[in-house]
């Protein structure tokens, strides 16, 4: 079976571009969970959105937004880029929501913001 | 989410066990303690959680002290594809939500 992926593997784009990554979960997961790890440190919780519900979110600025699609596949829009927003881009699926689930992650996408 | 300490990194020898500690002194009575692992260059993955009981699984056996202030992952023989990153993880037993909070983790590296 296929795991999540994500699209693109790696991408650069300049201070006040828009950018927009998307992330296809395990089949049959219906949770999909986005998180930033910038280099050295541990991925951080942007959102979590279930049932194509926002059910969750980090503290980001409004600059983030996510949304999930009938087949439960994701989309992470970030506007105004700042340089601070380079990292890697992680998205994660599970099977429903809750703490009994595991969590599983793709393999990111690297931005870079020159 | 309660908060988790690691050792920044720890090193062992290949086929030796290896004994990852994780101190949790502010758990709640509802939390269940996660570990997963992330490989150099990949996404972090899954181990092994448990919540009062000692639990085994092909890849880890993980021990929770009996006041749940701590636990120990252990790894039975490690190999020099363990060598990654470990994160110690509480989840809210009231939280219905996928959250996962990660800390620092712990740097595992493994000697040939």
């Amino acid at each position: 079976d296929a795991g999540v992926t994500q699209s693109p593997t790696h991408l650069i784009k300049t201070r006040g571009q828009h950018v927009t990554l998307r992330c296809s979960p395990i089949s049959g997961h219906k949770s999909v969970s986005w998180y930033q790890q910038v280099l050295g440190q541990g991925p951080q919780f942007i959102f979590q959105y279930y049932e194509k519900e926002e059910r969750g979110r980090g503290n980001f600025p409004d600059r983030f937004s996510a949304r999930q699609f009938p087949n439960y596949s994701s989309e992470l829009n970030v506007n105004a880029l700042l340089l601070g927003d380079s990292a890697l881009y992680l998205c994660a699926s599970s099977l429903e929501r809750g703490r009994h689930y595991e969590q599983y992650f793709g393999p990111g996408t690297r931005l870079t913001v020159t | 989410d309660a908060k988790t300490t690691q050792p920044n990194s720890m090193e062992s020898n290949e086929e030796e066990p290896v004994h990852l500690p994780c101190n949790h002194s502010t758990i709640s009575g509802t939390d269940y303690i996660h570990w997963y692992r992330q490989l150099p260059s990949q996404g972090p993955e899954y181990v092994i959680h448990g919540l009062t009981s000692n639990v085994n699984n092909r890849m880890a056996s993980l021990a929770i002290a009996e006041d749940r202030k701590s636990s120990t992952l252990i790894l039975h023989r490690a190999t020099l594809r363990d060598a990654a990153v470990y994160y110690c993880i509480l989840r809210d037993g009231g939280n219905a939500g996928n959250m996962l909070t990660f800390g620092g983790g712990t740097r595992l590296m493994v000697k040939p």
